[in-house]
């Protein structure tokens, strides 16, 4: 079974433009999440879809943040215009919905997008 | 508000070694649930153990156990015979309330090196 993929590994943009990471979660999964780790800081919750809505947006920064998921497979995380203070490790994570059954359902992680804003 | 404190930034360790990489939490739900991911080089966060709040047992896979005392609000990890592959950052994490959906609230992190 594959892992939660997201892409691009890697992103260098200036200041002001816009940048649209890509999440795909593993296939089944209803829960949706984004987190961002600035540079040594915590791993800070963006938000939480399930399928595709919106069930928690708490954490996102500001309206310069867009996120869907439309169709409530993969997800989209777009940054326009992008500032300094964007820059960090972009993670998206994937859970399956359960009404029942363990607790324990712990979310599982792509590997980051690294963005950096010059 | 929830919060998970890790206190080492960084950790050295001679291989094969035990190694408990430290974590406090403070929440006020009742009901919570605490995990440990690794974060290698390569970037990927991996899940290692889970325990729950009402857990009567303390969580153990393979070479990790986790060392809950509640009354405490600790939540070590511990890596029992260490190898050099445990080199890694090393996350504490809680998701409080009852909805097993919750958003997770992580540590700052401890970086853990591994010396032959």
């Amino acid at each position: 079974e594959a892992g939660v993929t997201q892409f691009p590994s890697h992103s260098v943009i200036e200041k002001g433009q816009t940048v649209t990471l890509r999440c795909d979660p593993i296939s089944g999964h209803d829960n949706l999440y984004w987190y961002r780790r600035v540079m040594g800081k915590e791993i800070k919750f963006l938000l939480h879809f399930v399928k595709e809505s919106k069930q928690d947006e708490s954490g996102m920064p500001n309206n310069r943040f867009l996120a869907e998921r439309t169709g409530g497979t993969y997800s989209t995380l777009k940054v326009q215009p992008a500032e300094l203070e964007d820059s960090g490790v972009y993670f998206c994570a994937s859970s399956p919905r359960r009404v029942a059954g363990p607790y324990q359902e712990t979310q599982y992680f792509g590997p980051g997008t690294r963005l950096l804003v010059l | 508000a929830q919060k998970i404190t890790q206190t080492q930034p960084g950790m050295f360790v001679q291989e094969k070694e035990a190694v408990t990489l430290d974590c406090t939490y403070d929440t006020s739900d009742p009901s919570y649930g605490l995990f440990w991911y690794k974060q290698p080089s390569s970037g990927e966060m991996i899940f290692l153990i889970y325990q729950g709040s009402y857990d009567q047992q303390n969580a153990t896979e393979g070479r990790y156990s986790l060392n809950f005392q509640k009354a405490r609000k600790s939540a070590n990890l511990v890596i029992s015979a260490s190898q050099l592959g445990d080199s890694a950052m090393y996350f504490c994490a809680m998701r409080g309330g009852l909805n097993r959906d919750d958003k997770i609230i992580f540590g700052k992190g401890t970086r853990l090196h591994i010396l032959p």
